[in-house]
C-alpha cells in the first residue's frame, strides 16, 4: 500500500468544526481525493487537490502540503447529515488508480 | 436513472460456489474499477480495466477475475467463493482525465 493515514474515528458537536487529518507518501504524487461516505451506501466525492493550498466549497474546505505529504478535510457549521466516514485517496504516478485510507468515521452529536 | 448501476445487490451464497457481480455504467467512461471494502481496511482495488481491451490486476486479485464486455459493463466473478471473500464490493468508473471516480451503489456479498 501507499501508507495512507488517518484517524479512525472522531466525534463532535453539531454545528462545530471538525478537521480530519491525511498523510501519505510523497513518492509520484498526483493528487488527492476526499470521499463521504455514508453507512451502506457508494462513496461521493467531495473534493481534489494537486496544488498546494485551501479549496473551499460550502462548508467544507480541503487543504493540501505536497512536500509534508499533508493533507486535511475541514467540516464546518457541522449538522446531522454529516456523520458519516471520510475517505482520503491519493492518486500516485498519473496512472489514474486510487489508493485509500481507512477511512475516519465522524459522529455528530445534539 | 442512477449513472453506474450495480446487480445484485445483495447476495448470500455457499462456499465453492460460483458468483458473477455485475456493473453498468451509462456515463460514456473509459476506465472502470472494482473495489472491496471491508470494516476498518478501506477500499481495496481489485482489477481496473482502462478501455475494453485492457484488465489490470489491482492489489487484491487473487481469487477473482474480470470481464469487460463493453466500454459500458464490466463484471467481477468469484470463480469458488470463499468465506473471507464476504465483503461490500464496488464498482467505479472514470474518464480519461481520472480526476474523479463514480461509485456504484455497492453489493453486499455474503459467502457461508
Amino acid at each position: 500500500g501507499q501508507n495512507i493515514d488517518q484517524p479512525t474515528e472522531m466525534t463532535a458537536t453539531e454545528g462545530a468544526i471538525v478537521q480530519i487529518n491525511c498523510t501519505y507518501q510523497t513518492s509520484g504524487f498526483n493528487g488527492l481525493f476526499w470521499y463521504q461516505q455514508h453507512a451502506g451506501e457508494a462513496p461521493t466525492f467531495l473534493s481534489y487537490n494537486v496544488l498546494d493550498g485551501l479549496e473551499e466549497k460550502g462548508r467544507f474546505s480541503s487543504f493540501l502540503s505536497r512536500s509534508k505529504g499533508y493533507s486535511y478535510l475541514l467540516l464546518k457549521e457541522l449538522q446531522m447529515k454529516d456523520s458519516a466516514s471520510y475517505l482520503c485517496a491519493v492518486s500516485y504516478s498519473n496512472d489514474y488508480k486510487l489508493s485509500f485510507g481507512a477511512g475516519t468515521t465522524v459522529t455528530v452529536r445534539a | 436513472d442512477a449513472d453506474v448501476t450495480q446487480t445484485p445487490r445483495n447476495r448470500i451464497t455457499k462456499t465453492g460456489k460460483r458468483i458473477m457481480l455485475e456493473c453498468s455504467q451509462t456515463k460514456g467512461h473509459d476506465r472502470m474499477y472494482w473495489y472491496r471494502q471491508d470494516p476498518g481496511l478501506g477500499l481495496r482495488l481489485i482489477y481496473y480495466s482502462f478501455d475494453v481491451k485492457d484488465i489490470n490486476k489491482g492489489e487484491i486479485s487473487d481469487g477473482y477475475s474480470v470481464s469487460r464486455q463493453a466500454q459500458a459493463k464490466f463484471s467481477l466473478s468469484l470463480e469458488s467463493a470463499i468465506p473471507n471473500q464476504t465483503a461490500l464490493y464496488f464498482c467505479a468508473t472514470s474518464d480519461l482525465l481520472g480526476n474523479e471516480q463514480f461509485f456504484g451503489p455497492g453489493t453486499r456479498l455474503t459467502v457461508l
